[in-house]
């Protein structure tokens, strides 16, 4: 089963809205953490968020909210009022358990465009 | 935050040359590296997972004889394509475990390395 799920291949946003990108997340660990990264067509991947399993409150990062349910197995990620330099891939991705020498299992990713 | 480099960030080699890629985790030190690779509108694949001081550890299908990793320290991590064919053409990215300060012991990833094979 695939630990990462991201349904939307494609998504458009008019600038200045609000997006949702999806994410569900397959575990059965107690302990994990959910990432998002943005990859501009330059190809580096940036680190935009975190949520911890046991954070009760969403993440937020500026413009950037995830919006975990833990119940669903979810972790989407909202980006509010949408700019042009926004329109990149994006991926979620999963650690399980602590520690930076645990893989990431991501997504395929969502392709996102912002219009103007 | 940290900053994870590769070098070069884009190589064109003959098919059947070799070609070696840098890793470097410039402000911190990192025990782990991770490789990837991905190929154009696709995810990152995982190749191997590499760390400082013992052999690699590689993902089912990545050819160890043809990808060979070495993690001689705690800032450099190296992948070496060897007898590179067209089909090994790709994006290759490495990413350094780091912690951000925000409890989330994120991956720091490298600008990344475009490989033509002709």
């Amino acid at each position: 089963a695939q630990k990462i799920t991201q349904t939307q291949p494609g998504m458009f946003v008019q600038e200045k809205e609000a997006v949702t990108l999806d994410c569900t997340y397959d575990t059965s660990d107690q302990s994990y953490g959910l990432f998002w990264y943005k990859q501009p067509s330059s190809g580096e991947m940036i680190f935009l968020i975190y949520q911890g399993s046991y954070d009760e409150q969403n993440a937020t990062e500026g413009r950037y909210s995830l919006n975990f349910q833990k119940a669903r197995k979810s972790a989407n990620l909202v980006i509010s009022a949408s700019q042009l330099g926004d329109s990149a891939m994006y991926f979620c991705a999963m650690r399980e358990g602590y520690g930076t020498g645990n893989q990431f299992y991501f997504g395929t990713g969502t392709s996102l465009t912002v219009i103007p | 935050g940290a900053v994870v480099s590769q070098h070069p960030s884009w190589v064109i080699c003959k098919s059947g040359t070799s070609v070696k890629i840098e890793c470097r985790s410039l402000d911190f030190q990192a025990t782990t590296m991770f490789w990837y690779r991905q190929f154009p509108k696709q995810s990152l694949m995982l190749m191997a997972t590499s760390n400082e001081g013992s052999k690699a550890t590689y993902e089912q299908g990545v050819e160890k004889d043809k990808f060979l990793i070495n993690h001689a320290s705690l800032t450099l991590s190296t992948l070496t394509v060897t007898s590179a064919h067209p089909e090994d053409s790709s994006f290759y990215i490495c990413s350094a475990g780091g912690t951000s300060g925000r409890g989330g012991d994120e991956q720091y990833f490298g600008p990344g390395t475009r490989l033509t094979v002709t």
